[in-house]
């Protein structure tokens, strides 16, 4: 079945250091990528996507590129501020407009000033 | 307007009782999703209720997990007898209408804890 991923934290960085949090995925056809971001005490949100090869989505700084051929979605930022402590999610789903996902484990990101 | 809630916020609970937990999400939405992160693994999907059918449920994990959505609205999942392999967060998300996750809002989830 499909299945994604993810680099393994906690990941603690100094603010305005470079992240990257690995992602990759297992997938029957063309899927859609997702990165969510969950901050303390609230719900997931949606953070960036991509559908389809060689698309790059990006947000808040935040960059992932969908690429087909080593079936990764990495995230970047190029500088993290302590606001982006939080945990990062990394998820697929079929497109047709499904909303049936399927998440990594999650990555937990300190910031430290 | 009022975003996905979800109570209680945390739960403890020993082994063998029951808990049931709820979630309200936004006001006009049909699609309605309960997800489980259990500690140090992957989100899962549990169930997909669209207004008070279920449309899919596929991911409850066993019999002891029952989901209702009486009216369409609110939603409740109850597990019983809880068991410790049920601790984890779960999740519910919202949808007005089917149109890929961009669509779904999320709510902070439900911290179980079973002892």
């Amino acid at each position: 079945g499909d299945s994604v991923t993810q680099m393994e934290g906690p990941v603690t960085l100094s603010e305005e250091a470079f992240l990257t949090i690995n992602c990759t995925y297992t997938a029957t056809g063309y899927p859609s990528l997702f990165w969510y971001v969950q901050y303390p005490g609230e719900g997931l949100q949606l953070l960036l996507k991509a559908t389809k090869a060689d698309d790059k989505g990006s947000n808040k700084g935040f960059e992932a590129t969908y690429r087909k051929e080593t079936t990764s979605f990495h995230l970047e930022k190029g500088s993290v501020q302590v606001s982006d402590s939080a945990v990062y999610f990394c998820a697929l789903t079929h497109q047709g407009g499904s909303e049936k996902l399927v998440f990594g484990k999650g990555t937990k990101l300190t910031v430290n000033p | 307007e009022a975003g996905v809630t979800q109570f209680p916020s945390h739960s403890v609970i020993e082994k063998g009782q029951t808990v049931t937990l709820r979630c309200d999400p936004i006001s006009g939405h049909d699609n309605l999703y309960w997800y489980r992160r259990v500690m140090g693994k992957e989100i899962k999907f549990l169930l997909h209720f669209v207004k008070e059918s279920k449309q899919d449920e596929s991911g409850m994990p066993n019999n002891r997990f029952l989901a209702e959505r009486t009216g369409g609205t609110y939603s409740t999942l109850k597990v019983q007898p809880a068991e410790l392999e049920d601790s984890g967060v779960y999740f519910c998300a919202s949808s007005q209408e089917t149109g890929g996750p961009e669509k779904l809002f999320f709510g902070s989830g439900t911290q179980l804890s079973v002892l």
